[in-house]
């Protein structure tokens, strides 16, 4: 009973071709983030919808986008991507706001783009 | 401006022995902090947390302390057990803002048998 989906778990793409990633949860939870996880790096949040507000974190850059089309789902857009764009990418989702809300990630998409 | 570190990208211990695995942080002004465990192909998954008005929180074989004063908390494992081994990363957030949650590096576990 996969609470926080993920798919697909690799993805490969060209320099500068569009590529989405998609998560869905079956935790009917408020807040759904993405992540990105580089080699050895800690996971850094790209943005959160809290409900259908988008929260965007400031140094995320402009190639990186989201949807939210309903609570169960949520997608990363990224629009041209660059071969520094290869990473884990982590879905999560918490009930509410962080805090002490626990949150919940996915496998996570791992990108290589060639 | 890496505001939480985890300085040991990994640990081996033995069986049965005590694990501790360790990390910093800069920012005063976090005052909830996390573990996160993650297993290869896996997401992270909550382990345990601590509350900055508390030094010391356990759950069965995991107990997580909090030394404010040095900005500084650590999991203890104990005992280890070869299913233990996995990337453990530490978290931290300030509550009252709703800010995010600003993850350490991570540290790789290896319990030997």
């Amino acid at each position: 009973d996969a609470m926080v989906i993920q798919n697909p778990r690799y993805q490969v793409t060209q320099f500068g071709k569009p590529v989405t990633l998609s998560c869905s949860q079956t935790l009917n939870h408020n807040v759904m983030y993405w992540y990105q996880q580089k080699s050895s790096q800690a996971p850094k949040l790209l943005f959160h919808y809290y409900d259908k507000d988008f929260n965007n974190e400031a140094d995320t850059p402009d190639n990186f986008q989201s949807r939210r089309p309903n609570t169960s789902f949520c997608f990363l857009d990224i629009r041209s991507p660059g071969l520094g764009d290869a990473a884990m990418y982590l879905c999560a989702t918490s009930r509410d706001r962080p805090g002490q809300e626990t949150q919940y990630f996915g496998p996570g998409t791992r990108l290589l783009v060639l | 401006d890496q505001q939480v570190k985890q300085n040991s990208p990994s640990l081996s211990v033995q069986e049965g022995r005590i694990s501790i695995l360790n990390c910093d942080y800069t920012n005063s002004m976090f005052d909830y902090f996390l573990w996160y465990k993650k297993y290869p192909a896996e997401g992270p998954t909550f382990l345990i947390s601590i509350s900055s008005i508390k030094d010391k929180n356990e759950d069965g074989r995991f107990t997580v302390f909090l030394n404010k004063s040095a900005k500084h908390l650590s999991l203890h494992i104990v005992p280890s057990q070869p299913g233990d081994s996995a990337v453990y990363f530490c978290a931290a957030i300030r509550e009252t803002s709703g800010s995010r949650l600003t993850f350490g590096e991570g540290t790789q576990l290896t319990v030997n048998p």
